[in-house]
């Protein structure tokens, strides 16, 4: 089966950077993925690391380790609309299995 | 293009009854998976679905169902609910391997159980 770890909330100022970390256990990885979600809203994709390394796409950036099954989710630049749930997912066996997802809660 | 839609987006049904969710992809994608979100269980697994055949099934009863049609648009379906059915469905869609590509969600389909 599949287990992920990651903390519960985050709690940072605007213009802050934060890091989300997410650890794995799981049978069957193609990748780690992420997620946001606002309240009341459904799941948008965020990023998506099949190999070791460094992605980033705008203010965003996540990383993965394959070897020490870890990986983080990095937001720079934090804003007010960055308030919301962020999962952590990996890829495998034909699904997604989610982590218990981060509530960052972003301040002014 | 157009996203993922479910219908409906919200329903409220009795304890013994039975219900079926429709979810349509994204023009093009062949995969539909199903998710279930709760505040307590958080996001699980139902299904996946590739052209017809489901290729996985997560850790729920017998009771919950599902299938694809050749437009590769899908339905769910939940009998003999039960209170703790109560939750938001998720929908996703991707292009083709729902391992190696995103999953675009609906925004889901709210069952609440009486």
């Amino acid at each position: 089966g599949q287990s992920l770890e990651q903390p519960s909330e985050v709690t940072a100022v605007e213009g802050a950077i934060v890091q989300i970390n997410c650890t794995y256990q799981t049978s069957g990885f193609y990748g780690l993925s992420w997620y946001q979600q606002h309240d009341g809203g459904a799941p948008t994709f965020l990023s998506y690391n099949a190999l070791d390394g460094l992605e980033e796409t705008g203010r965003f950036s996540s990383f993965l380790s394959r070897s020490d099954s870890y990986g983080y989710l990095l937001l720079q630049e934090l804003q007010m609309k960055d308030s919301a749930s962020y999962f952590c997912a990996v890829n495998g066996d034909y699904k997604l299995s989610f982590g218990a997802g981060t509530t960052v809660t972003v301040r002014a | 293009k157009a996203g993922v839609t479910q219908t409906p987006r919200y329903l409220i049904k009795t304890r013994g009854q039975q219900v079926t969710l429709s979810c349509s992809p994204i023009s093009g994608h062949r995969s539909v998976s199903w998710y279930q979100q709760t505040p307590g269980q958080g996001l699980q697994f139902l299904f996946e679905y590739f052209s017809e055949t489901q290729r996985n099934k997560g850790n729920f009863p017998g009771r919950f169902s599902g299938r694809q049609f050749s437009n590769s648009r899908s339905e769910m379906n939940v009998s003999t609910l039960e209170l703790g059915d109560s939750a938001l469905y998720l929908c996703a869609s991707s292009l083709e391997d729902s391992q190696t590509y995103e999953q675009y969600f609906g925004p889901g389909t709210r069952l609440t159980v009486t």
